[in-house]
């Protein structure tokens, strides 16, 4: 159990474009869902914290109108990329949490970006 | 804003040798999570510690936390081929949001 999807698993697109990545929880309930992007090599960095329901969390130094997340369901949530750029071609991964006390964060196999 | 270190960066070992890798952070840490990351692949959940001086194991791997809480590790006995991946600390709150540790690579000679 606990298995969390991204689709697509890989993405190529051009300057100027936007793009939405789906994250699922496919067999629970996720009342948070996390956005991290990850550079070749390099640690995650979380980018924002979604919750069903409400405006997503950003951390410092994301920008929300760049990386819009919409948390639409128990069981989904989205980050579009909108006008993108080469600098936001990256490893974007999604994780999810159970919402019943549990701590352990299930992770998507994550979206590769690259934009052109 | 909190950083968690990790060393070495990178550590290449023989098949049948020990590994540890180290986790340090500035301040004091309400958990520490570890995850290993294969290839290729997406973190994957290994343990949680949260008491000082908490001292935990899976099988061939032994994961401890400092008495200050400032400070983890994560120790593997005669490694194998399969534990080639990146290990990573990650802080934990009380918000759930996991600030993630810089990795450690595991290359495992056969």
């Amino acid at each position: 159990g606990a298995v969390v999807s991204q689709h697509p698993s890989r993405v190529i697109c051009k300057s100027g474009t936007s793009v939405k990545i789906e994250c699922r929880s496919l067999d629970f309930q996720a009342t948070t869902m996390f956005w991290y992007r990850q550079f070749p090599k390099q640690s995650l960095m979380l980018m924002a914290t979604s919750n069903e329901g409400s405006k997503a969390t950003y951390e410092q130094g994301v920008e929300k109108d760049k990386f819009l997340i919409n948390h639409a369901s128990l069981t989904l949530s989205t980050l579009t990329v909108t006008s993108a750029h080469p600098e936001d071609s990256s490893f974007y991964i999604c994780s999810a949490l159970p919402g019943t006390g549990s701590y352990e964060q299930y992770f998507g196999p994550g979206t590769r970006l690259t934009v052109t | 804003g909190q950083q968690v270190m990790q060393i070495p960066q990178y550590q290449h070992v023989q098949e049948g040798e020990d590994f540890t890798t180290y986790c340090n952070s500035s301040t004091t840490l309400s958990n520490i999570q570890w995850y290993k990351q294969r290839p290729g692949g997406h973190p994957v959940f290994l343990i949680q510690l949260v008491k000082s001086g908490e001292v935990k194991k899976q099988k061939r791997l032994t994961f401890q936390f400092g008495e200050a809480k400032k400070n983890s590790s994560l120790h593997i006995t005669a490694t194998q081929t399969t534990d080639v991946g990146t290990y990573f600390c990650a802080s934990g709150g009380a918000t759930n949001k996991l600030i993630f540790g810089t990795g450690t690579l595991l290359a495992v000679q056969p």
